[in-house]
């Protein structure tokens, strides 16, 4: 069964780093979207990317985040200088269409220090 | 704006017993989705259902049912004879129609099944 992937599994870095979180969706899927959980909350939306721009985007995804597809196959999320308050799970998802269903892949939890 | 409102933080319940968890939503619009997923200790987001607007019927999927009432604005998830495997948060959430339209979350319900 096709599933959304997401590497690495954990990151940590120190405040004011950039990192990249990097998804690879479902291979048929056209919708892409980041989520992130701080720990023990809801999960929250970020940004949905279709067509090669941003759909939309939340209010927590300022300046320092931006995403990029690079590729056929690769969905990023970049953060320029984190933040302590940057540390969280971050979930991709992707979906069919923007009104179906999406799926999520398994998250990578970022530590900032 | 949409919400989501799950009121019950935390339940806990026996093997075999059946638990509903609530799930109250708030949309302006008259076309939306709703969505049940699943977050075991594991910690990924595993889809259990989408329901449009337009369709009020239950549904059952084996030990899983879901009751949605639109004039209660009520989507509800019951879990009959439940199971230990069964323990995780589980979030309700709705979505608009629209262009990679976001899912809203609610905050989620930590179910507790014990032997």
């Amino acid at each position: 069964e096709p599933e959304v992937t997401q590497t690495p599994s954990h990151q940590v870095t120190q405040m004011g780093q950039e990192v990249i979180l990097r998804c690879v969706p479902i291979s048929n899927h056209l919708y892409f979207y980041w989520y992130r959980q701080i720990l023990g909350q809801k999960v929250e939306f970020l940004v949905s990317f279709y067509n090669n721009e941003i759909s939309e985007k939340s209010e927590i995804f300022d300046d320092q985040f931006s995403v990029e597809r690079p590729d056929g196959s690769n969905f990023t999320l970049k953060i320029r200088s984190t933040k302590l308050e940057d540390s969280a799970m971050y979930f991709c998802a992707s979906s069919l269409a923007g009104f179906y269903e999406q799926y999520f892949g398994p998250g990578t939890r970022l530590t900032v220090t | 704006a949409q919400k989501v409102t799950q009121a019950q933080t935390e339940i806990s319940v026996v093997e075999k017993e059946d638990v509903t968890l609530d799930c109250v939503y708030e949309t302006r619009d008259t076309t939306y989705y709703l969505f049940w997923y699943k977050q075991p200790p594991s910690g990924e987001l595993v889809f259990l259902i989408r329901r449009n607007s337009f369709d009020e019927q239950n549904e059952i999927s084996g030990r899983y049912s879901w009751n949605f009432q639109k004039s209660t604005s009520s989507f509800n998830f019951t879990i009959t004879a439940s199971q230990v495997v069964d323990s995780a948060v589980y979030f309700c959430a709705l979505q608009n129609t629209g262009t990679a339209s976001k899912l809203t979350f609610g905050t989620g319900t930590r179910l507790q099944v014990t032997l």
